[in-house]
């Protein structure tokens, strides 16, 4: 089992749309997540981050936490085509300094 | 404010050569991670180093080494190149070390090794 996991997709969603991104990751001990946003031939982007159960909600952007399923999700409300982006879930090792990240879900908004 | 740099931006090198790759922190970060990315793939842990000490490694062979700096900027080291080294490179730095800090990336260096 891979420790962090995400749809590879592609996603793809009308502009204006919700886009849903999930990730779930096996290490239960696990206590920060991440989500970046890599345009191709970029580096990756912060964009959200988590640490207690629940929404946080920046802007467009909805980040939500479910650690008795291990379970985090991005929410992007009115979705652009500027959007259109691998998304990548990162989360912190209990030992607390590196990034464990998924492969990343692809996203492409239609205008 | 800037943010994280690396140079060289990109490398071409040939199988068995050694490759140095250097970062520089967000401006009172003391923290610096290094990540190895492959097409496809998410990025993968390498080195953290902390105030010059290094706080973590991940499942990498003794090839790779790294330094941080008095002024925090840390360098990468390859040793021995294979094929499969090639992949971008990335710095992250952080403001500390604990669970709660976020790791901003640099824009990279891509390694190509023929």
């Amino acid at each position: 089992q891979k420790e962090v996991e995400q749809n590879s997709g592609p996603l793809s969603v009308p502009e204006g749309a919700i886009a849903s991104l999930n990730c779930t990751y096996s290490d239960r001990g696990s206590q920060s997540f991440f989500w970046y946003r890599q345009y191709s031939g970029k580096s990756p982007e912060l964009i959200m981050f988590i640490y207690s159960n629940g929404d946080k909600e920046d802007g467009r952007f909805t980040a939500q936490l479910n650690k008795a399923s291990q379970y985090v999700s991005l929410l992007i409300r009115d979705s652009q085509p500027s959007d259109s982006a691998t998304y990548l879930c990162a989360v912190l090792r209990r030992s607390g300094y590196a990034l464990n990240f998924g492969k990343g879900t692809s996203l492409l908004v239609t205008p | 404010d800037a943010g994280v740099t690396q140079s060289p931006t990109h490398l071409i090198k040939t199988r068995g050569q050694q490759v140095t790759l250097r970062c520089s922190p967000i401006s009172g970060h003391k923290s610096v991670s290094w990540y190895q990315q492959v097409l496809g793939q998410g990025p993968q842990f390498i080195f953290q180093y902390y105030e010059k000490e290094e706080r973590g490694r991940g499942n990498f062979p003794d090839r790779f080494s790294a330094r941080q700096f008095p002024n925090y900027s840390s360098e990468l080291n390859v040793n021995a190149l294979l094929l499969g080294d090639s992949a971008l490179y990335l710095c992250a730095s952080s403001l500390v070390d604990n669970y709660r800090d976020e790791q901003f990336f640099g824009p990279g260096t891509r390694l190509t090794v023929l």
